[in-house]
C-alpha cells in the first residue's frame, strides 16, 4: 500500500522565520517518485519539485529546500526566511508504479507580518 | 499559453440530478487524471487516461461516476443521480511523461459541485 502523511496540520509562524514541513510516505516499490504542491488561497495547485528514488540529493531553490532521507521514509520540505506571500496549504505527493500520484492530507501554512 | 482549462467552475444542483464536468488539459500531455478534493483534505485519486485509455479507476468512484476522454484530448466526468456527499472540488490535472517517468501534475482551478 501507498500512503503519504503530513502530521502538521497547520503551521503558524511570523514572518523571516524558518519553517519546515514534514512529510513521511509509504510504498514497497523501489523506483517512485516524491513530489511537493503549493495550494495557495486562490486555489489552484501548483508543482514545486519532484524527486525519484535515487537521486537522495537535497535540493534548494532561492527560499526553498528540500532534505530527501530513504532511511526514514521522509521528504521534508523547508522554507527560510518565509514571507506573507508563503502563505497556503501545502501537500506531500508520491506516484508509485502505476502513475498514480497519491496526495498527503497537507500542512496549512500561516505566515504573519 | 494555454493551462488546464476547467468548466463549468461552480455547479449547484439538486440531489438526484446528473452533473457534467469538463476538462480542456494542455495540448501536449498525454495523461489526464480526475482528483476530488474536499475541504481540509489532500486530492483524492479518481481515475486516470493515458490517451484515450483509461487506465485506473479509483474504488471509490462508484457506478454513478463515469469519465471519458475520446480521442485523447478533452475529458468530461459526469455523476448521475447526484447526492449530498458529492460536494466537492473536482480538480482535473494533464502531465506529459515519458516511459517509466512520472511527471509533475498540472492542474486546472476545479469545478465546484454543490449538491442541495
Amino acid at each position: 500500500a501507498q500512503k503519504v502523511t503530513q502530521a502538521q496540520t497547520e503551521i503558524s509562524v511570523v514572518e523571516k522565520e524558518d519553517v519546515t514541513l514534514d512529510c513521511v510516505y509509504e510504498t514497497r516499490d523501489t523506483t517512485y517518485y516524491l513530489f511537493w504542491y503549493k495550494q495557495p488561497p486562490s486555489g489552484e495547485l501548483v508543482f514545486l519539485i519532484r524527486r525519484n528514488s535515487f537521486d537522495e540529493q537535497n535540493e534548494i531553490s532561492g527560499r526553498y529546500s528540500w532534505n530527501f532521507q530513504k532511511s526514514t521514509s521522509s521528504f521534508n520540505f523547508t522554507i527560510t526566511a518565509s514571507q506573507v506571500v508563503d502563505s497556503a496549504v501545502y501537500f506531500c505527493a508520491l506516484e508509485a508504479g502505476g502513475f498514480k500520484t497519491i496526495f498527503g492530507a497537507g500542512t496549512r501554512l500561516f505566515v504573519k507580518a | 499559453d494555454t493551462g488546464v482549462s476547467q468548466n463549468p467552475r461552480h455547479k449547484i444542483t439538486k440531489r438526484g440530478q446528473n452533473v457534467t464536468f469538463r476538462c480542456d488539459p494542455i495540448s501536449e500531455h498525454n495523461r489526464l487524471y480526475w482528483y476530488r478534493q474536499t475541504l481540509g483534505q489532500g486530492p483524492e485519486f479518481l481515475t486516470y487516461f493515458q490517451n484515450e485509455a483509461q487506465l485506473e479507476k479509483s474504488r471509490l468512484l462508484s457506478d454513478r461516476f463515469s469519465a471519458e476522454r475520446p480521442k485523447g484530448s478533452f475529458s468530461t466526468l459526469e455523476i448521475q443521480r447526484t447526492e449530498q456527499g458529492d460536494s466537492a472540488m473536482y480538480l482535473c490535472a494533464s502531465s506529459s511523461s515519458g516511459q517509466g517517468e512520472a511527471g509533475e501534475l498540472f492542474f486546472g482551478e476545479g469545478s465546484r459541485l454543490t449538491v442541495l
